[in-house]
C-alpha cells in the first residue's frame, strides 16, 4: 500500500533555529520526492525536489532522501518567522514513464516565533 | 514566472447541483491533475489527464466526476450531483511530463467548494 507518514506537529521553534521535518513511506518504487509549503487555505508551493537518493541544497533549505530507510527529510537553517507554514512531503514515480500521481503526507505545521 | 490559475476561488452550492471548477495550467505543460484536500486532511489525488484522456484516477473519482480540456488552455473538473462530502479545497496541478530529473507538479491556488 502506498502510504506516506508525516508527523503533523505542531512544531514551534525560535527564530534562527534549525528545523528538521521528516516523512517515512512504504513503497520502495517511489523515485521522486518533493517538499511543498502551504500557507493557510492556499495551494501547495513547491520548495524542493529530489530524484532518487541523496541530498539537495537550496539556500537555507536542504532535502535528504534515504531510499534504503524509506525516509526523507527537510532541514531549514536560520529559520525565519516567514517560514511559518505547513510543510507537505510528497512523492511518486516508479510506475511508468511519467511522474504520475503524487502521494502526500499530512503536513507538519511549523511556527517560527521572533 | 508561469503559474497555474484556478477559478472560482470560492464556490457555494446546494447538494445535488452540478459544479464546474476551472483551471488554466502552465502553457507548455502536457500533464494535468486534480487533487482535493478536505479540511485538516491529506491532499488526495483524484485524476490525471494526458493527451485528451484520463491516464489515471483514484477510487474517489467515481461517475459523479468528469474532466475535460475544452480548448487549448482550460482544464475543467465537473461534479454532476454534489454531495455534502464533496466539500473540500480542489487543486489543479500541471507538469511538463519530461523525465529530465526535474519533473514535478505545480499547483494552483485552489477552489474552495462548500456544499450545503
Amino acid at each position: 500500500q502506498k502510504e506516506v507518514e508525516q508527523d503533523p506537529g505542531p512544531l514551534s521553534v525560535p527564530e534562527g533555529a534549525i528545523v528538521s521535518l521528516n516523512c517515512t513511506y512504504s513503497n520502495s518504487a517511489f523515485q521522486y520526492f518533493m517538499w511543498y509549503r502551504q500557507y493557510s487555505r492556499k495551494g501547495p508551493e513547491l520548495l524542493m525536489y529530489t530524484y532518487s537518493s541523496g541530498n539537495k541544497e537550496d539556500g537555507r533549505f536542504t532535502a535528504q532522501v534515504d531510499k534504503s530507510s524509506k525516509y526523507i527529510s527537510l532541514f531549514i537553517r536560520d529559520s525565519q518567522p516567514s517560514d511559518s507554514a505547513t510543510y507537505l512531503c510528497a512523492m511518486g514515480g516508479g510506475g511508468g514513464s511519467t511522474l504520475g500521481r503524487l502521494y502526500f503526507g499530512r503536513g507538519t505545521q511549523l511556527t517560527v516565533w521572533p | 514566472e508561469p503559474e497555474v490559475t484556478q477559478t472560482p476561488s470560492h464556490q457555494v452550492t446546494q447538494m445535488g447541483q452540478e459544479v464546474i471548477l476551472r483551471c488554466v495550467p502552465i502553457s507548455n505543460h502536457l500533464y494535468f491533475y486534480w487533487y482535493r484536500q478536505i479540511l485538516g486532511q491529506k491532499v488526495e489525488f483524484l485524476v490525471s489527464f494526458y493527451n485528451n484522456e484520463i491516464s489515471e484516477k483514484s477510487e474517489i473519482f467515481d461517475d459523479q466526476f468528469s474532466v475535460e480540456r475544452p480548448d487549448g488552455s482550460n482544464f475543467t473538473l465537473k461534479i454532476r450531483s454534489t454531495k455534502l462530502e464533496d466539500s473540500a479545497m480542489y487543486f489543479c496541478a500541471s507538469s511538463d511530463g519530461q523525465l529530465t530529473g526535474e519533473e514535478t507538479q505545480y499547483f494552483g491556488p485552489g477552489t474552495r467548494l462548500l456544499v450545503l
